[in-house]
């Protein structure tokens, strides 16, 4: 089954401890990105990756990092987490950037 | 500045009464349109993709449309297992990013 898998799905965690949620596609997709949901603010891209080696900023990037070493796997970094970065967050992955994404179900994060 | 706007914010039908909902946007030139249906807690499931105006798609009850302005998804006879989130996102030419520009979603109920 065509899939893009995340984790955790629920994380909770106390402030500056540093922590990794994972994403994986299996889709042979070469775009991947990841975006934060808040109420009233909807859904905003924090990093993206054009292939392997290539990262980039979205709208939202500080107190994040990604790499991306092979093709299906995009973790999200997250080195000193604070309270202002309590969200669920999404992995998505695309054939390229102009084509639809396919999304993770979504990981619950809570920083206290 | 690039924008979506999704309107109305919530939407209660009865089961069986058709509607629509609106996406309408100001963009420096479209990729593409996408709609997404999102449930409570999981990550957005992918509807359908729109690239130019006059385009139309159909699923089951729904069928999306796009002009040069705005889409619109229509709901045919709902029934109550169509009740989630709508959300509508476009991707833009002038972003080499490949991001998704969301609006804030139309939640619908339908009830039985």
């Amino acid at each position: 089954e065509a899939q893009v898998t995340q984790n955790p799905r629920y994380l909770i965690t106390v402030t500056g401890k540093k922590l990794t949620v994972t994403c994986s596609q299996n889709m042979n997709h070469e775009y991947m990105s990841w975006y934060r949901q808040d109420p009233g603010l909807g859904l905003r891209q924090i990093y993206y990756s054009m292939n392997v080696e290539v990262t980039d900023k979205g709208d939202v990037p500080e107190g994040y990092k990604v790499s991306r070493k092979e093709k299906r796997n995009f973790p999200l970094i997250l080195e000193s987490p604070s309270p202002n970065q309590t969200s669920l967050y999404f992995c998505a992955s695309s054939i390229d950037r102009g084509t639809e994404a396919f999304f993770g179900q979504g990981t619950r994060l809570t920083v206290v | 500045e690039d924008q979506v706007t999704q309107s109305p914010e919530a939407l209660r039908l009865q089961e069986g009464e058709s509607s629509s909902l609106n996406c309408s946007y100001t963009v420096s030139g479209l990729r593409g349109l996408f709609w997404y249906r999102q449930d409570p807690g999981k990550g957005p499931e992918f509807l359908f993709t729109l690239y130019s105006a006059g385009e139309e798609k159909e699923k089951e009850r729904l069928k999306a449309t796009l002009t040069k302005k705005e889409s619109f998804l229509h709901i045919t006879a709902p029934k109550p297992e169509d009740s989630a989130t709508y959300l509508c996102a476009v991707k833009v030419r002038s972003s080499n990013t490949g991001k998704l520009i969301f609006g804030q979603g139309t939640t619908l109920q339908v009830k039985p």
